[in-house]
């Protein structure tokens, strides 16, 4: 069965620090992986995207991946009141072809 | 702007009736589309996958005879809500990809059943 793991939190952080969201997944398989960010009552927005070990960085957000540990983690820089969310990970097993399989997100709270 | 557009973005219904959510993929053509519930506080869970010009899979535990998906064309895919029940009120999002892992999810149907 495909799972992905991550702290409910609330994960508090205060504002210009760095705020560390993590995730493990269950499926040695999975192929691509996805961080959103959700606000209460939207629909996810893609932050990020990885498919290869190692770190991808975008602006003041940077996504790891380690495949042997199957884990994945969001790293965001000089965190700002805006950040505040729920951020969800997500990965597709198969490509283009599946769905994507959600974790039950990390609440993040920016502290100003 | 949205690349998959979704209506209605809120709905409400009497208890035992049906209701249609439209999902729509704008400027590009997507074979394949997904359907996804988030009850509140609760995560993305993948109902169905929409397969134009063919059935949809559903994901186990979710009625097919329930939750009825019609994939007609190449950018439309609806989800029907029959017999809707108050248990049923949630946030009905869909998705299409353009290609590879580029996915473009729509804004969210909310549905409350009374």
């Amino acid at each position: 069965q495909k799972e992905v793991e991550q702290n409910s939190g609330p994960l508090s952080v205060p504002e210009g620090a760095i705020a560390s969201l993590n995730c493990t997944y269950s499926d040695r398989v999975s192929q691509s992986f996805f961080w959103y960010r959700q606000y209460s009552g939207k629909s996810p927005e893609l932050i990020m995207s990885i498919y290869s070990n190692g770190d991808k960085e975008d602006g003041r957000f940077t996504a790891q991946l380690n495949k042997a540990s199957q884990y994945v983690s969001l790293l965001i820089r000089d965190s700002q009141p805006s950040d505040s969310a729920t951020y969800l990970c997500a990965v597709n097993i198969g490509g283009g072809a599946d769905g994507l399989t959600f974790g039950k997100g990390t609440h993040l709270i920016i502290q100003p | 702007g949205a690349v998959v557009s979704q209506h209605p973005s809120w709905v409400i219904c009497k208890s035992g009736t049906s209701v249609k959510i439209e999902c729509r993929s704008l400027d590009f053509q997507a074979t394949t589309m997904f359907w996804y519930r988030q009850f509140p506080k609760q995560s993305l869970m993948l109902m169905a996958t929409s397969n134009e010009g063919s059935k949809a899979t559903y994901e186990q535990g979710v009625e097919k005879d329930k939750f009825l998906i019609n994939h007609a064309s190449l950018t439309l895919s609806t989800l029907t809500v029959t017999s809707a029940h108050p248990e049923d009120s949630s946030f009905y999002i869909c998705s299409a990809h353009l290609s590879g892992n580029t996915i473009y999810f729509g804004e969210g149907s909310w549905l409350t059943v009374v």
